[in-house]
């Protein structure tokens, strides 16, 4: 099976910071990859799919690139509300798999 | 308005059976993929299953660690998505979301979920 290997776990950031999280995948998945953010006590929220395109609704300052094995999730200007957890999820092929995710945190 | 709303959590011992249900509205239950994902307690992510939709016979897949003890199903007359659960471990111990599949490119990713259902499995 395809691992996803999310780097780093944990992340210290300041509100206007640019924050990049990696996800790196054992084996190439082309650009069948989806990011996430997820808030204490809530449901996780679809940011990206196809590795770059920005889901519905979801602020300009996300931003994802990669294909094949590396992959990159970026914040281009940390805002407050963005402080929470991401994963990445593959979903090329059968088992769909998650990072192990990387918690934003106030500095 | 896309909805999901799962059902049926509860505490049953290890061995025990368990299913839970979830209902969906604002979309066309039968066009779309549906998933199940967990996450245990203060841990990540896990795909647990899915379902395809009625043009794919509503076949499904399913992760390792439950192959043979959890079964999806689901009924398109009540937009309910089901998952059965046997033979249930301290591990499955976890709060079960359920979660739309959209397909693009001959592949479907998550979009939308709900706010899940906890299963706590202990003596």
């Amino acid at each position: 099976d395809i691992q996803l290997t999310q780097s780093p776990s944990f992340l210290s950031a300041s509100v206007r910071d640019r924050v990049t999280i990696t996800c790196r995948a054992s084996q190439g998945i082309r650009s069948f990859l989806a990011w996430y953010q997820q808030k204490p006590g809530k449901a996780p929220k679809l940011l990206i799919y196809a590795a770059s395109t920005l889901q519905s609704g979801v602020p300009s300052r996300f931003s994802g690139s990669g294909s094949g094995t590396e992959f990159t999730l970026t914040i281009s200007s940390l805002q407050p509300e963005d402080f929470a957890t991401y994963y990445c999820q593959k979903y090329d092929n059968y088992p769909l798999t998650f990072g192990g995710g990387t918690k934003v945190e106030i500095k | 308005e896309v909805q999901l709303e799962e059902s049926g959590g509860g505490l049953v011992p290890p061995g025990g059976s368990l299913r839970l249900s979830c209902v969906v509205s604002g979309f066309t239950f039968s066009d779309q993929y549906m998933d199940w994902v967990r996450q245990a307690p203060g841990k990540g992510l896990e795909w647990v299953g899915r379902s395809r939709n009625k043009a794919n016979s509503y076949t499904t897949e399913y992760a390792a660690s439950v192959k043979g003890r959890f079964t999806i199903s689901r009924d398109d007359s009540t937009n309910s998505l089901y998952l059965q659960m046997n033979s249930l471990k301290t591990e499955d111990t976890a709060l079960y979301y359920c979660a739309r599949g959209t397909m693009l490119s001959g592949v479907s990713y998550t979009d939308y979920w709900g706010q899940g259902t906890l299963v706590t499995v202990s003596s």
